[in-house]
């Protein structure tokens, strides 16, 4: 099935120690975005990509980094995670159509210890 | 700054009674909106979206611009609906960069 796939699942990492969460899809759509899902909170856009061009949320620290190599792959690199950074993350792909539905993927537990 | 309220962060029925779940925002456009729902141990999904008019498994959403919101509806709640709603707002007709509500967690008993 053509889908969104977030490796791994769950990620645990040290105080400060980078780490890297990874997204792909099959679904050949155009736009792809991280979000940040703390414990009983709205998720809230970190930023995405259009094709290549990058578009990053105004509040997002710059702790956060995102790459996408091509179509299919994204990642999303926390150069020093604090552990106000653990949270669920998600990632999300959606065409260019009007009024477009957002795919979301499973997300990636991180913790930091 | 756009902002979606979900004032309820658990609604509990039974099942056959109506349901309501409220989502109000605010922003200075013209917003598009939508619900998403996540299933117990799925994914979070699209439910509906307002342009689309539409009716999905029974619910149904209007937007009031005049009060601002955009509450989710069904007249008879079935236990499969027992779920987590997200009311969310786009900034563009394309329905991206969205901004999620807290979320209402519904739960129907038997």
């Amino acid at each position: 099935d053509a889908m969104v796939i977030q490796n791994p699942r769950y990620q645990v990492t040290q105080f400060g120690k980078p780490v890297t969460l990874s997204c792909s899809q099959t679904l050949n759509h155009n736009v792809m975005y991280w979000y940040q899902q703390k414990s009983s909170q709205a998720p809230k856009l970190l930023f995405h990509y259009y094709d290549k061009d990058f578009n990053n949320e105004a509040d997002t620290p710059d702790n956060f980094q995102s790459r996408r190599p091509n179509t299919s792959f994204c990642f999303l690199d926390i150069r020093s995670p604090g552990l106000g950074d653990a949270a669920m993350y998600l990632c999300a792909t959606s065409g260019l159509a009007a009024y477009n539905e957002q795919f979301f993927g499973p997300g990636t537990r991180l913790t930091v210890l | 700054a756009q902002r979606v309220t979900q004032p309820e962060k658990l609604l509990s029925v039974f099942k056959g009674a109506p349901v309501e779940l409220k989502c109000n925002y605010s922003y200075s456009g013209s917003p598009e909106l939508f619900w998403y729902v996540q299933y117990s141990r799925q994914r979070l999904q699209l439910l509906l979206r307002h342009i689309s008019r539409e009716s999905i498994k029974g619910f149904t959403a209007d937007l009031n611009k005049g009060e601002t919101s955009f509450h989710l509806k069904k007249p008879f709640a079935q236990e499969e609906d027992s779920a987590m709603y997200y009311c969310a707002l786009s900034k563009d007709n394309a329905g991206n960069m969205l901004t999620f509500g807290g979320g209402t967690r519904l739960m129907v008993k038997p």
